[in-house]
């Protein structure tokens, strides 16, 4: 079975870079498509970007120039990386698999921004 | 990007019960439409694809209707294991969009 865990640090400094890791088993990252969600407090979600099968990438026009996603095939690994973050981006960071839209999800890593 | 409006966005509802919950598009997305259930501290899981195609492993009791802008999720008989925030999301047209989620609690 697929399974997606993301990792990362729990708090991080305004201005500062977030950095997050999706470890995935049961399924190899060179097959499809893979993404970050967040989920904001209050409970609204947003669809940050994807990485494809190939390691080309889109994001969403709302993070602009903020965001890169990256992989470690080697390792079956893909990575999130926010640059400039502000109170704003506190959320519940979540990778998911982008088959039938999105089909599995992992648990998700709460992220604060805070000095 | 897409609109979606979800409603309501709380319910209450007793075992047994049929439940619905909708989303509305502020475009035409085709079927492009999912619907997840996410119980607290777990991850969401997919039910339904593409407006009305059942996930493999979910129970014949949900089922989703619809095309263009207007979706449902029918509940046929709520079962105590599905109370749970049920959220849409339309995969037509990037950036995927979300509904803002539906608390279901059980009466």
């Amino acid at each position: 079975e697929v399974q997606l865990q993301e990792s990362g640090p729990g708090l991080v400094k305004p201005s500062q870079s977030l950095s997050l890791t999706c470890s995935v088993t049961g399924y190899s990252i060179t097959s499809n498509y893979w993404g970050w969600i967040r989920k904001f407090p209050g409970n609204k979600m947003e669809w940050m970007g994807y990485i494809s099968y190939s390691g080309s990438t889109s994001y969403n026009p709302s993070l602009k120039s903020r965001i890169s996603i990256t992989r470690d095939t080697s390792k079956n690994q893909f990575f999130l990386q926010l640059n400039s973050v502000t109170t704003e981006d506190t959320a519940t960071y979540y990778c998911a698999r982008l088959i039938r839209g999105t089909d599995y999800w992992g648990q998700g890593v709460m992220v604060t921004v805070s000095s | 990007d897409i609109q979606m409006t979800q409603s309501p966005s709380f319910l209450s509802a007793s075992v047994g019960d049929r439940v619905t919950i909708n989303c509305k598009a502020s475009q035409n997305i085709n079927r492009y439409l999912n619907w997840y259930q996410q119980k607290l501290g777990e991850a969401p899981k997919l039910l339904i694809y593409n407006a009305n195609s059942l996930q493999t492993g979910i129970p014949s009791r949900f089922s989703g209707s619809g095309s263009g802008t207007d979706f449902t999720l029918t509940i046929s008989s709520l079962q105590p294991e599905d109370v749970a925030t049920y959220f849409c999301l339309q995969h037509n047209s990037w950036p995927n969009t979300f509904g803002a989620g539906t608390k279901l609690e059980l009466k």
